[in-house]
């Protein structure tokens, strides 16, 4: 059965660097791209990045390009997203899904991470 | 870029047909998917590849796609449908990649 399992929830201030994490299950983790959505509140869908994890290669949407990090560790199954220097607009749901070809849907989900930055 | 037209909401009776429309540009040759999310809970793929459901998907949701304009379909409609619906192409040529349309909220009268 394919997992994808969260890091908790996180409460942050503007300014303060984060990294949460997906950590995958029941597949080949290192040949299938893993999506980060983000969901604003009450907001739709919006995709962060992607990643390869069999060799790391990652694209980025141009809203979230210099912004965020997208990383993947294959020894333990795990991918990140990671900023450097929250802002308060941040403060979303944000969800790992993995990525299923040749015309690339989301089939299966994270449960979700909540990020709430406030002062 | 290709950007994915939703209605941000449709009522139906239950029993009835609810039909969502997803718009985009040509969006006929590309493959459409799409997403079912209840409040608090992550989405869920109900429809892939414009008409196949994953495994434990009723065979009330059905999709279709040609011209300009994707559908998913929602036969017998009962409570447990409410929820927001999300279409999705990939869109391999540009940075986008994984494109979402605004969703649809769905209600049951």
């Amino acid at each position: 059965e394919v997992q994808l399992v969260q890091s908790g929830p996180e409460v942050k201030k503007p300014g303060e660097s984060l990294k949460i994490s997906c950590e995958a299950s029941g597949y080949g983790f290192n040949n299938n791209w893993i999506a980060w959505v983000r969901q604003m509140p009450g907001k739709g869908l919006e995709l962060v990045g992607i990643i390869y994890p069999g060799d790391s290669d990652t694209r980025y949407s141009p809203s979230f390009q210099g912004q965020v990090t997208i990383s993947a560790d294959k020894s333990i199954h795990t991918a990140y997203l990671q900023w450097s220097s929250l802002k308060a607009s941040d403060t979303a749901m944000y969800y790992c899904s993995k990525l299923t070809g040749p015309w690339f849907f989301c089939d299966s989900w994270g449960q979700g991470t909540l990020i709430t930055v406030s002062s | 870029s290709l950007l994915l037209t939703q209605p941000p909401s449709v009522s139906v009776a239950p029993g009835q047909t609810a039909r969502i429309t997803c718009e985009g540009d040509n969006i006929g040759s590309k493959s459409v998917h799409w997403y079912q999310q209840k409040p608090g809970q992550a989405p869920v793929l109900v429809v892939y590849d414009d008409n196949d459901r994953p495994s434990g998907i009723p065979e009330r949701f059905s999709g279709s796609n040609s011209g300009n304009t994707a559908t998913l379909t929602i036969s017998g409609v009962e409570a447990g449908v409410e929820a927001d619906y999300y279409c999705q192409v990939w869109d391999g040529s540009t940075d986008h990649h994984v494109l979402f349309g605004g969703g649809t909220k769905v209600t049951v009268l």
